[in-house]
């Protein structure tokens, strides 16, 4: 199967300031989701962007498919951005999927 | 309210007994996914399932098992062959191929 590694595995922010996640996949995936894990352990939806770029408020996001990664911006951070971001890609006709090992996020007051 | 469900949220089974882990979802989804997280790290595949009457093992199936035969339920037996079943246990639903996956809120299971 496809291997994900997400980078960097923790990152400690300031209150205010931006970041970069980076999820890199080891094999070409149909679709793609990135997804927050708050502390009580929901996960929450925040992308689903296979390929192109999104916005929401303040997270944005960026697929480029033909080179297998992603990425992820969280601007002006909030400490209610704290948790895990995971990225996950679906392979396969039967859209098997894998989660990469996550990006722990903490922002400061 | 239209969502997935689990339960119960905390589990706790003595070391040899098979249990079993609900999840209900009234969202219409067709495919249903069932994952372990262990603490501090990310989630990985135990099962999933398409359609109804249909399931695939995931990285780890092994000690576990599924069935499909419902649309709207997915249970996940963990069973006394899971040497190390103490884990927290997330299902997860989808429309179809191009869509958002959607997960329950998780058990915890401890085993004594």
């Amino acid at each position: 199967g496809i291997q994900v590694e997400q980078s960097p595995p923790d990152l400690i922010l300031q209150e205010g300031a931006n970041s970069t996640l980076r999820c890199n996949f080891s094999d070409s995936v149909n679709n793609l989701q990135w997804f927050h894990q708050n502390p009580w352990g929901q996960l929450i939806n925040l992308f689903y962007i296979p390929s192109g770029t999104k916005q929401n408020g303040r997270l944005s996001a960026t697929t480029v498919a033909t080179e297998r990664y992603s990425l992820l911006y969280i601007s002006s951070s909030q400490t209610t951005d704290s948790g895990v971001y995971f990225c996950a890609g679906y392979s396969g006709g039967y859209q098997k999927v894998t989660f990469g090992t996550g990006t722990k996020l903490q922002v400061i007051p | 309210d239209g969502g997935i469900t689990q339960s119960p949220k905390y589990l706790f089974r003595k070391e040899g007994q098979n249990v079993t882990l609900s999840c209900e979802q009234n969202l219409n989804h067709d495919a249903m996914y069932w994952y372990r997280q262990d603490p501090g790290q990310g989630l990985r595949l135990i099962y999933y399932s398409q359609i109804v009457n249909d399931f695939q093992k995931g990285d780890i199936a092994e000690g576990y098992s599924v069935s499909r035969e419902k649309k709207e339920s997915f249970p996940l037996t963990v069973t006394s062959a899971q040497k190390n079943p103490t884990a927290f246990y997330l299902c997860a639903s989808k429309t179809g191929f191009l869509d958002t996956q959607y997960f329950g809120p998780g058990t915890r299971l401890t085993v004594l």
